[in-house]
């Protein structure tokens, strides 16, 4: 069974850092493309950022780009958001979710992890 | 940035009812359109993809159709788990993904 479980969300003040993981089971992690993918409280879903199954590629949307840095550990089945210069806007959920396909980027997700609350507030 | 529009906003419908709902997208995607659906508390969960196709474990009541700039997402029979928020995603124009603002299907 696929379970993706992320971790490191709390509350951080506008300008700081904060890093997200996400721990993958069930599926060989290192054949997948993973991403991010956020939801503001009450809002709709908003793509963040991929990486490549060989983090060859990674991708970001144009709201944190060059703020947020996107990794994983192969060895260890792990994701990572790295999210500097916070902004009030970036308080939302966010989850870790899987590409549908194998050893290319899909862009779509079939499974998703249930989520880390991040709230940016002083 | 493609933009897709979801209507109606809020669908009010009775179990075993039908319902149609919209996602347009503001420049062809041709048919790299995905449908999820989220229930409050839970993560998105992926039930169409490419316009039509249904993922793994998808009920037959669950359709969609459409190709370009206009798809619909049609449940045939309402069944009470049905009620939830249905998001249209593009995958077309990647890597800038997006999403449309979401359907909300609720109990008449």
């Amino acid at each position: 069974e696929v379970q993706l479980v992320e971790s490191g969300g709390g509350l951080v003040q506008p300008g700081r850092s904060l890093r997200l993981s996400c721990a993958a089971s069930g599926f060989r992690f290192d054949d997948y493309a993973m991403h991010w993918v956020r939801q503001a409280p009450g809002k709709g879903l908003e793509w963040v950022s991929a990486i490549s199954w060989n983090s060859d590629r990674v991708d970001y949307a144009d709201s944190v780009k060059g703020r947020f840095t996107i990794s994983r550990d192969n060895a260890k089945n792990s994701l990572s958001l790295q999210m500097n210069s916070v902004r009030a806007e970036d308080t939302a959920l966010y989850y870790c979710a899987k590409d549908y396909s194998s050893l290319y980027s899909s862009y779509f997700f079939d499974h998703w992890g249930q989520g880390a609350l991040i709230t940016v507030s002083s | 940035e493609i933009v897709l529009t979801q209507s109606p906003a809020t669908l009010s419908l009775s179990p075993g009812e039908r319902a149609t709902l919209s996602c347009r997208a503001s420049q062809s995607v041709s048919s790299y359109l995905v449908w999820y659906q989220q229930k409050p508390g839970q993560a998105p969960r992926l039930l169409i993809y490419d316009a039509f196709n249904r993922a793994t474990g998808i009920p037959t009541r669950f359709s969609g159709s459409g190709s370009g700039t206009d798809f619909t997402l049609t449940i045939s029979s309402l069944e009470p788990e049905d009620f939830a928020v249905y998001y249209c995603q593009q995958r077309s124009n990647w890597p800038a993904l997006t999403f449309g603002g979401g359907t909300k299907v609720e109990i008449k």
